[in-house]
């Protein structure tokens, strides 16, 4: 089955205690990208990649750091999280930017 | 600068009403637009998207959108209301330089 899957689902952890969210596509696509949804806010883009080792920041990048090493994997990284940072969060995938994401189930993180 | 609206938070109709539910975008050129749902507790999921040509374009779960150049609007349509298209809504554009920009979401209610 074409899907994207992010570990793990749930997260709580304390202020500063690196951290990293797991993104997988298992469809071949170049495109990768990792989201945050909040409440009245929508969703906002922390990262993307456009393939491997090319990678961008997005409209929220501060606090947060991605890599590209394998087409499949996309993983986020926290390397001091803060409260600041509880949010949802969703990676993508697409074989090109304009045919429309495959989202992952997302990854609800706390940060106490 | 560029920007995705959808201008209802809330929408409740009841099961069997006709839905509309409204997206305008701001963008210098026509982007690529699309509508995605999100079910609770579930990533987004592709309804439709719309490139070029026909401005009606169909998706999938009975829904249509359209495209009005004029107006600077997507607007998602259904016929008929299920009880389970209760969700929340995204409309989203891409301009082709890797970036998406979501609306803030238009959740929707069923009455049964």
């Amino acid at each position: 089955e074409a899907q994207v899957t992010q570990n793990p689902r749930y997260l709580i952890t304390v202020t500063g205690k690196k951290l990293t969210v797991t993104c997988s596509q298992n469809m071949n696509h170049e495109y990768m990208s990792w989201y945050r949804q909040d409440p009245g806010l929508g969703l906002r883009q922390i990262y993307y990649s456009m393939n491997v080792e090319v990678t961008d920041k997005g409209d929220v990048p501060e606090g947060y750091k991605v890599s590209r090493k394998e087409k499949r994997n996309f993983p986020l990284i926290l390397e001091s999280p803060s409260p600041n940072q509880t949010s949802l969060y969703f990676c993508a995938s697409s074989q090109q930017g304009n045919y429309g994401y495959t989202f992952g189930s997302g990854t609800r993180l706390t940060v106490v | 600068a560029q920007s995705v609206t959808q201008p209802d938070i809330h929408i409740t109709v009841s099961e069997g009403a006709s839905l509309e539910l409204r997206c305008n975008y701001s963008y210098g050129a026509t982007p690529y637009l699309f509508w995605y749902v999100q079910s609770p507790g579930q990533g987004l999921q592709l309804l439709l998207k719309y490139f070029s040509g026909d401005t009606l374009v169909q998706g999938i779960k009975g829904f249509e959108a359209e495209f009005k150049r004029s107006q600077s609007s997507f607007n998602l349509r259904k016929p008929s209301v299920h009880w389970s298209d209760a969700a929340e809504y995204f409309c989203a554009a891409y301009s082709g330089t890797y970036k998406y920009i979501f609306g803030t979401g238009t959740r929707l209610k069923v009455l049964a």
